[in-house]
C-alpha cells in the first residue's frame, strides 16, 4: 500500500529555475492539498483541489501553480524559484474533504540558492 | 485573524504523563485534529474532536472545550518513541484547516 508518493524527496536548485514537485495517491481520495512547512510556523496551505478538474488557492499561493487532471495526481510547479521558497513541501489527501483526516506524503525538501 | 496557540517545546520523563495544550481563536469551528510528526517525517493522524469532552485512544487522549476555545492532548506512560512534534489544527467555518506551529516534545530517560 503506497498511500501518497512525492518526488523528489530532496532537491537543490538555482533561483529562477522552474521546478515541479510530483504527488500521486492511490487511495482514490477526492481532496488533495499542498502545504509548506517552515521552522516555527504551522503548516501553510499553498493550493488545494476538492476533486479532479478543480483547484483553489490557499493561504500562500503566490509563485506556485497546480493542476488536477485526474484523481491520482496533483503536481505543484514553481515557475521561477526564489530563495524564500526554500522549505519542506507536503502533499496530502483526504477522502472526505474539509472534515476528513489528512494523509500526508513523506515530504519534498527544496532548497533554492 | 485566526490563531492557534501551542507551547513551542515541552520536556517530560519516560513513564510519566504530559499534557499539551492548544487554544484557538477561529472564525467558526467544525472540529479539531491532533497530529504527531517525528523529525524529518510526515505528520500522522492522532485524534479528532468535534464535541466537548474526552476522547481516549490507548495511551493518548484528547479533550475539547468549544466554549473555551481549548483542547489538550494527554499522553500517558511516555515512551522514548513519543519524542516528536504534536500539531493542533482547527477546521473553521469555511472548512479550511488552520494549523498551530506545533509543540516539540522531548522525552528524557
Amino acid at each position: 500500500i503506497a498511500g501518497i508518493t512525492q518526488a523528489p524527496t530532496s532537491q537543490i536548485l538555482a533561483a529562477g529555475r522552474r521546478m515541479t514537485l510530483r504527488c500521486t495517491q492511490d487511495m482514490r481520495h477526492n481532496a488533495m492539498y499542498w502545504y509548506r512547512q517552515d521552522l516555527g510556523l504551522g503548516l501553510r496551505l499553498i493550493h488545494y483541489s476538492n476533486t479532479a478538474g478543480t483547484t483553489g488557492k490557499g493561504e500562500v499561493p503566490d509563485g506556485y501553480s497546480v493542476s488536477r487532471a485526474n484523481t491520482d495526481d496533483f503536481p505543484l510547479t514553481l515557475a521561477s524559484a526564489v530563495p524564500s521558497q526554500t522549505s519542506v513541501y507536503f502533499c496530502a489527501s483526504s477522502g472526505t474533504g474539509g472534515t476528513g483526516e489528512l494523509f500526508f506524503g513523506e515530504g519534498s525538501r527544496l532548497t533554492v540558492l | 485573524g485566526q490563531n492557534i496557540d501551542q507551547p513551542t517545546e515541552m520536556t517530560a520523563t519516560e513513564g510519566a504523563i504530559v499534557q499539551i495544550n492548544c487554544t484557538y481563536q477561529t472564525s467558526g469551528f467544525n472540529g479539531l485534529f491532533w497530529y504527531q510528526q517525528h523529525a524529518g517525517e510526515a505528520p500522522t493522524f492522532l485524534s479528532y474532536n468535534v464535541l466537548d469532552g474526552l476522547e481516549e485512544k490507548g495511551r493518548f487522549s484528547s479533550f475539547l472545550s468549544r466554549s473555551k476555545g481549548y483542547s489538550y492532548l494527554l499522553l500517558k506512560e511516555l515512551q522514548m518513541k513519543d519524542s516528536a512534534s504534536y500539531l493542533c489544527a482547527v477546521i473553521d467555518s469555511n472548512y479550511q484547516l488552520i494549523w498551530g506551529a506545533g509543540t516539540k516534545l522531548i522525552i528524557k530517560p
